[in-house]
């Protein structure tokens, strides 16, 4: 099956500082998100992103497909930002689609 | 507000027990799927209901089940309750249009089963 990992498994910022999270994939996928899950286990749509560049506020995200990698941008990263960052590719198969996640990459943000 | 709900949102169980959990997935999606994250570990996924029927499943036991009733709401249980199975589950809605699961999935809160 398709193998998703992601780096670096843990990253401390200072508030204000920028940081790259790298997600690699091993198969060609239909679909990429990443997801932001707070303290309380929601995971929370960051962005949809089979391929190209997005951006929402201080996040973006490029999609490099043909290559098998995608990158997530935080700048000036806020206490809030911190959490557990997970990337998921989307696989059709058999009928059906199911998200593989990566490990995903713990980001603590201190003040 | 991803407009996904479940229920319960945690929940205490003793081995050997059965456990039921609920989603409501969001406003005009019609495919419901679960998955199962262990501590430290991303999501695991179980299966994925369409019309009413499972259409596709991950490595999971048979004692892991789950039901899809006509307003797209969805239950899954699991018989047999084993240390193993304390995790936090997650609900999934999405659209199905054809053979293709289309658009991005949303996750409800998530329900955190403890199993004793």
């Amino acid at each position: 099956g398709i193998q998703v990992e992601q780096s670096p498994p843990d990253l401390i910022l200072q508030e204000g500082a920028n940081s790259t999270l790298r997600c690699n994939f091993s198969d060609s996928v239909n679909n990429l998100q990443w997801f932001h899950q707070n303290p309380w286990g929601q995971l929370i749509n960051l962005f949809y992103i089979p391929s190209g560049t997005k951006q929402n506020g201080r996040l973006s995200a490029t999609t490099v497909a043909t290559e098998r990698y995608s990158l997530l941008y935080i700048s000036s990263s806020q206490t809030t930002d911190s959490g557990v960052y997970f990337c998921a590719v989307e696989r059709f198969s058999g009928g059906y689609n199911k998200l593989i996640f990566g490990a995903g990459t713990r980001l603590a943000v201190h003040p | 507000e991803t407009g996904v709900t479940q229920s319960p949102t945690h929940l205490i169980k003793t081995r050997g027990q059965q456990v039921t959990l609920r989603c409501s997935s969001q406003s005009g999606h019609n495919t419901v799927s679960w998955y199962q994250q262990a501590l430290g570990q991303g999501p695991q996924f179980i299966f994925q209901y369409y019309r009413e029927e499972e259409n596709g499943r991950g490595n999971f036991p048979p004692r892991f089940s789950g039901l899809q009733f006509p307003n797209y709401s969805s239950e899954l249980n699991v018989n047999a309750l084993e240390l193993d199975d304390s995790a936090l589950y997650l609900c999934a809605s999405s659209t199905t249009s054809g053979r293709a699961n289309t658009g991005e999935l949303f996750f409800g809160e998530g329900s955190r089963l403890t199993v004793l």
